[in-house]
């Protein structure tokens, strides 16, 4: 089953930041969170994922609470083709395995 | 980013015959590969780890005897979809993590751009 909770929906306007949150209350001290956003009828986009410090690139932030309970993806200057579902995801421990929850479909309006 | 490929992007086949897609790493060498199925307005679920050189692990409740996975180098995995039935009718998606000295925790996994199936 799936680590993470995610809410089912949001909707941002073009050109403000998207903050999308995470919930992983159980994860373990080495399990990675990941984020992957797919858009319809394509395979996962890799976004970005971290351990426990912050990270960027060139895409997204990612921030990881202290605790690293929960998390939050933030695209900056959100755009129409930001329009997806958004998966938060804790790769298991010790594989390359990524269980996939219902992650958050993103809608961004004009 | 590196590259996941997949053949075919779509495909329809006959009931009770048999269709293969592959996955393939086109710019790394990738010894794990996963075998993903989505159904429409559902999350991508895993179906099995492909492992170069070796028999596949099947998660709970997949058919081995029925979506059979070979994994014969390290560039190539290849599910095949036996004695199809309608209901096997499914986004097909693989990922696949580079092959690197680096720390395992830190790599990025790159998914296919992902195969239709429909069976009729």
């Amino acid at each position: 089953d799936a680590k993470t909770t995610q809410p089912p929906s949001m909707d941002c306007a073009e050109g403000r930041a998207a903050n999308l949150p995470c919930n992983h209350s159980t994860i373990s001290g080495n399990e990675y969170v990941y984020w992957y956003r797919q858009i319809h009828s394509q395979g996962p986009q890799y976004i970005i994922h971290g351990l426990k410090n912050n990270e960027t690139n060139e895409m997204a932030s990612l921030i990881i609470t202290e605790d690293r309970k929960s998390s939050t993806l933030i695209l900056p200057h959100a755009t129409l083709r930001d329009t997806a579902v958004y998966y938060c995801i804790v790769r298991v421990a010790d594989t390359d395995k990524l269980i996939f929850g219902t992650g958050t479909r993103l809608q961004v309006f004009p | 980013g590196a590259v996941v490929s997949q053949h075919p992007s779509w495909v329809i086949c006959k009931s009770g015959t048999s269709v293969k897609i592959e996955c393939r790493s086109l710019d790394f060498q990738a010894t794990t590969m996963f075998w993903y199925r989505q159904f429409p307005k559902q999350s991508l679920m895993l179906m099995a780890t492909s492992n170069e050189g070796s028999k596949a692990t099947y998660e709970q409740g997949v058919e081995k005897d029925k979506f059979l996975i070979n994994h014969a180098s390290l560039t190539l995995s290849t599910l095949t979809v036996t004695s199809a039935h309608p209901e096997d009718s499914s986004f097909y998606i693989c990922s696949a993590r580079v092959l690197s000295l680096l720390d395992r925790a830190g790599n990025t996994i790159y998914f296919g751009e992902g195969s239709w199936l429909t069976v009729v």
